[in-house]
């Protein structure tokens, strides 16, 4: 069974542009969550989604948004981005339930000059 | 709201022998599951083990154990018989009964094994 797809693995951004990232989770898994990871701040919860719905986000502003469409697939979206936001992006998926084991994605490192 | 402390920034270990990386949490929950992670210098996150908060028996995944003590609020990774690869971040995380999708980090552990 394939794991946790993420595109791209690596981006490099301008100050003010925005920016999309994309998740396939593991064939079957329903849910997808999103972090970011600094080396300042750690890893840091930033939403997730289940049957294309938001269940649970972090404390991250309103420039970060996220999707997932009907094949459980799911984008997150960065706008106007900010030196700041220059992290790893990880994705993980779980079949959906409040315990299940949650398994990670390469990740996406994301660059902002 | 959950923490996790991880009080051990870097460990070293001689190859083939045993390291016990420490995990503390803190959490309200009544029900809640605690997982380790190991992140290589690639950055991928790979699931290593995970233990319920209603099981009774330690968790084991081949070389790796899960030492719970719930009165403790400890969840401390075992790593038997060490590998040159086993090199690397380790992470103990902790999810809420109601926190869909969100896990809570530690800061992590740097695992070194040296030849």
């Amino acid at each position: 069974k394939a794991g946790v797809t993420q595109t791209p693995r690596y981006l490099i951004k301008t100050r003010g542009q925005q920016v999309t990232l994309s998740c396939s989770p593991i064939s079957g898994h329903r849910s997808v969550s999103w972090y970011q990871q600094t080396p300042g701040q750690g890893l840091q919860f930033l939403f997730e989604y289940f049957s294309e719905t938001q269940r649970n986000k972090g404390n991250f502003p309103g420039r970060f948004s996220g999707r997932q469409f009907s094949n459980s697939r799911s984008e997150m979206n960065v706008s106007t981005l900010e030196l700041g936001d220059s992290a790893l992006y990880l994705c993980a998926s779980t079949q959906g339930s409040p315990l299940d084991e949650q398994y990670f994605g390469p990740g996406t490192r994301l660059t902002v000059t | 709201a959950q923490k996790i402390t991880q009080t051990q920034p870097g460990m070293f270990v001689q190859e083939k022998e045993a390291v016990t990386l420490d995990c503390t949490y803190d959490t309200s929950d009544p029900s809640y599951g605690l997982f380790w992670y190991k992140q290589p210098s690639s950055g991928e996150m790979i699931f290593l083990i995970y233990q319920g908060s209603y099981d009774q028996q330690n968790a084991t995944e081949g070389r790796y154990s899960l030492n719970f003590q719930k009165a403790r609020k400890s969840a401390n990774l075992v790593i038997s018989a060490s590998q040159l690869g086993d090199s690397a971040m380790y992470f103990c995380a902790m999810r809420g009964g109601t926190s869909y999708g969100k896990l809570t980090f530690g800061q992590g552990t740097i695992l070194t094994v040296h030849p």
